[in-house]
């Protein structure tokens, strides 16, 4: 059974760092991408970027590079999202999912979210 | 960037109803590439339909996703009362993917 389980809520102050994590059981780790997904209080839905944990090949939005870093440590199966710097605008629920699909021109990697760990919830508060 | 219109914002039905919700895209999308999700209250989203109208393992068959280019529609025949919940669409034909806003599906 292929589970994704995310680390624990975040309370945080503007300006602190952050790293949380996303560990993949029962199914090959370094064989499919894994992606990161926010939703802000109240909020729709906002692809943030991909990692294939094979190789720690990357994508991001437009509007989440430079923001954020995603990463991947195969050994232990677990993908991360950090911050270096937290904005109370970063306040959201953050889930991680497997992500479907397919290699598309140069090699960018396009797909649908399959299976999703359950959510870590950042609050950042002065 | 391909933005994704969901429509309408809330459907107000009774169980047993159908449910159809849209979702317009502002450029067409590649070989139908569209997903659907369900997502309750405290939970995290659930993968209903990929590829425009392939159900995901597992799930009723009921929903059933249809649409192609620009107009894609999510229809769930016969509402049951575990179906009321947010839906979104989702294109992953050009990068950067992108979601619609949603559609609230609640109890008339």
């Amino acid at each position: 059974e292929v589970q994704l389980v995310q680390s624990g809520a975040e309370v945080k102050k503007p300006g602190e760092s952050l790293k949380i994590s996303c560990k993949g059981s029962g199914y090959s780790f370094t064989s499919y991408w894994i992606g990161w997904v926010r939703q802000m209080p109240g909020k729709g839905l906002e692809w943030m970027g991909i990692i294939y944990p094979g190789d720690s090949d990357t994508r991001y939005s437009p509007s989440f590079q430079g923001q954020v870093t995603i990463s991947a440590d195969k050994s232990i199966s677990t993908a991360y999202l950090q911050w270096s710097s937290l904005k109370a605008s970063d306040t959201a629920m953050y889930y991680c999912a497997t992500l479907q699909g397919y290699y598309y021109g140069s090699g960018s990697y396009l797909g649908y979210f399959d299976y999703w760990g359950q959510g870590t919830l950042v609050t950042v508060s002065s | 960037e391909i933005v994704l219109t969901q429509s309408p914002g809330t459907l107000s039905l009774s169980p047993g109803e159908r449910a159809t919700l849209s979702c317009r895209a502002s450029q067409s999308v590649s070989s139908s590439y569209l997903a659907w999700y369900q997502q309750k209250p405290g939970q995290a989203p659930r993968l209903l339909i990929y590829g425009a109208s392939s159900r995901a393992t597992g799930i009723p068959d009921r929903f059933s996703g249809s649409g192609s280019g620009t107009d894609f529609t999510l229809t769930i025949s016969r509402l049951e009362p575990e179906d009321f919940a947010v839906y979104y669409c989702q294109q992953y034909g050009s990068s950067p993917e992108t979601f619609g806003q949603g559609t609230k599906v609640e109890i008339k």
